[in-house]
């Protein structure tokens, strides 16, 4: 079955600090793939996209994001967090076959001390 | 450019009780249109999707509607509301392109009380 997994649900850095959040798909051909960001009561904002080329893609806000076929990986990276950054990050996935439908992870919920 | 406005910010309703929440898009024409929910401490689920006036899918069996009566206006509504129902409801759109991304409105914040 098509998934997204981010594996982890609370994450904590220090303001300056690198950040990573992980993400895994689960499907036999790549699906496009995606990072939003959801800042509390809010609706979500696009950060980045993939879908061929370039396996590291450049998005918004100083945040990128590797592609890694072999790990069925998507993860995020900033290499300087900023308090605010603080918010919930969602990958999700678009897969063939499955029509339009975007398929979200269960999201991670950053925080970050000053 | 393109703009998702969704509407009421906030709502408290009885259980038992009617709902409507409107979603429209402005600046494109014959848009994907989506309806999720955002359980409190949990992802995204998505209810219903639409690709064309009067076409709508849905993705759980549950006691809410959708329906999509003109191109860029999704509505989504039950004639009696349970506790369950209580969440923050998401309207987004797409193009129809395979590789364009959702771009999500506000959201409504609704508890059933």
């Amino acid at each position: 079955a098509q998934s997204v997994t981010q594996p982890d649900i609370h994450i904590t850095v220090s303001e300056g600090a690198s950040l990573e959040l992980r993400c895994n798909y689960s499907y036999g051909a790549t699906p496009y793939l995606f990072w939003y960001v959801q800042s509390p009561g809010q609706g979500l904002q696009l950060l980045l996209k993939y879908f061929s080329g370039d396996t590291l893609v450049q998005g918004i806000k100083g945040f990128e994001a590797e592609f890694k076929r072999s790990q069925s990986s998507f993860n995020l990276r900033k290499p300087s967090v900023h308090w605010s950054d603080a918010a919930e990050y969602f990958c999700a996935g678009k897969f063939s076959g499955g029509y339009n439908k975007l398929i979200f992870g269960a999201g991670t919920r950053l925080a970050v001390h000053p | 450019s393109q703009t998702i406005h969704q509407w009421p910010a906030t709502l408290v309703q009885p259980v038992g009780s009617p709902l409507s929440l409107e979603c429209t898009v402005e600046g494109t024409s014959n848009p994907n249109l989506y309806w999720y929910r955002q359980a409190a401490g949990r992802g995204l689920q998505l209810l219903f999707y639409s690709v064309g006036i009067g076409q709508i899918s849905s993705e759980v069996p549950q006691n809410l509607s959708a329906s999509r009566p003109q191109d860029r206006q999704f509505i989504l509504s039950s004639k009696k509301l349970l506790l369950s129902d209580s969440g923050f409801y998401l309207c987004a759109w797409s193009s129809g392109s395979f590789n364009s991304p959702l771009h999500f409105g506000n959201g409504t914040r609704l508890t059933v009380t």
